[in-house]
């Protein structure tokens, strides 16, 4: 168990419609990251954020937006889903800006 | 140049042999490379990280070595266990910019009793 907490564990939605996932970081970790892992795209970084702020973006697509609050939690919301946003979504943490990432249990979305 | 090549795609090993991975970057900024271990239906899990001024790290069971000039690394895992049976992904990342891994595509090891 890394302690990072991610909810909900699976997540299953239709086309057009929009999703928050949520994200705990381990006690003490100011930085979240957003990962997307699809079958055909493997694993890819969508953005961090470091004690609320945004600190680095990838290629995250304009419909997904993500926010770290005050108590340091993110959600990834996700909007006008389509088939090909079916996948594992990862966050991770690590204590500073950069260093060790801990990943979480990952939520699973299908949009049908 | 922000692409981790990793192969093999999977590997087949005998309970008590070594398991090797192997992977090549291409940009030199990288600065930490990390091996992460997947179980499925789980998160990927940090197994062992080594930075460019060491050419090899070691923990337990697990080695990294690294090789800078040609920019490849590796993961050996000695004595494998059934219980190694899992998806490992190398990474890279640069740790005074843009701290964002980026994963190699992979590797499926099945470790045979």
């Amino acid at each position: 168990d890394s302690g990072v907490t991610q909810t909900p564990k699976h997540l299953i939605t239709a086309t057009g419609q929009r999703v928050t996932l949520r994200c705990s970081p381990r006690s003490g970790d100011l930085s979240v990251y957003w990962y997307q892992q699809s079958l055909d795209q493997g694993l890819q970084f969508l953005i961090q954020y470091y004690n609320g702020e945004e600190r680095a973006k990838g290629n995250i697509l304009e419909r997904f937006s993500a926010q770290q609050f005050p108590d340091l939690h993110s959600e990834l919301n996700l909007s006008s889903l389509e088939l090909g946003d079916s996948a594992l979504y990862f966050c991770a943490s690590s204590v500073d800006v950069g260093g060790e990432q801990y990943f979480g249990p990952g939520t699973r979305l299908t949009v049908t | 140049q922000q692409q981790v090549k990793q192969s093999p795609q999977s590997l087949i090993v005998q309970k008590g042999g070594i398991s090797i991975i192997n992977c090549a970057y291409e940009n030199t900024a990288f600065d930490y490379f990390p091996w992460y271990q997947q179980f499925p239906g789980k998160g990927p899990a940090l197994l062992i990280a080594i930075r460019p001024d060491v050419s090899e790290k070691k923990e337990g069971r697990f080695t990294i070595s690294f090789n800078k000039s040609a920019k490849q690394f590796s993961l050996h895992i000695m004595d494998s266990q059934p219980g190694d049976s899992a998806t490992y992904f190398c990474a890279a990342s640069q740790m005074d910019s843009s701290y964002k891994l980026i994963f190699g595509s992979g590797t499926r090891l099945l470790v045979r009793p």
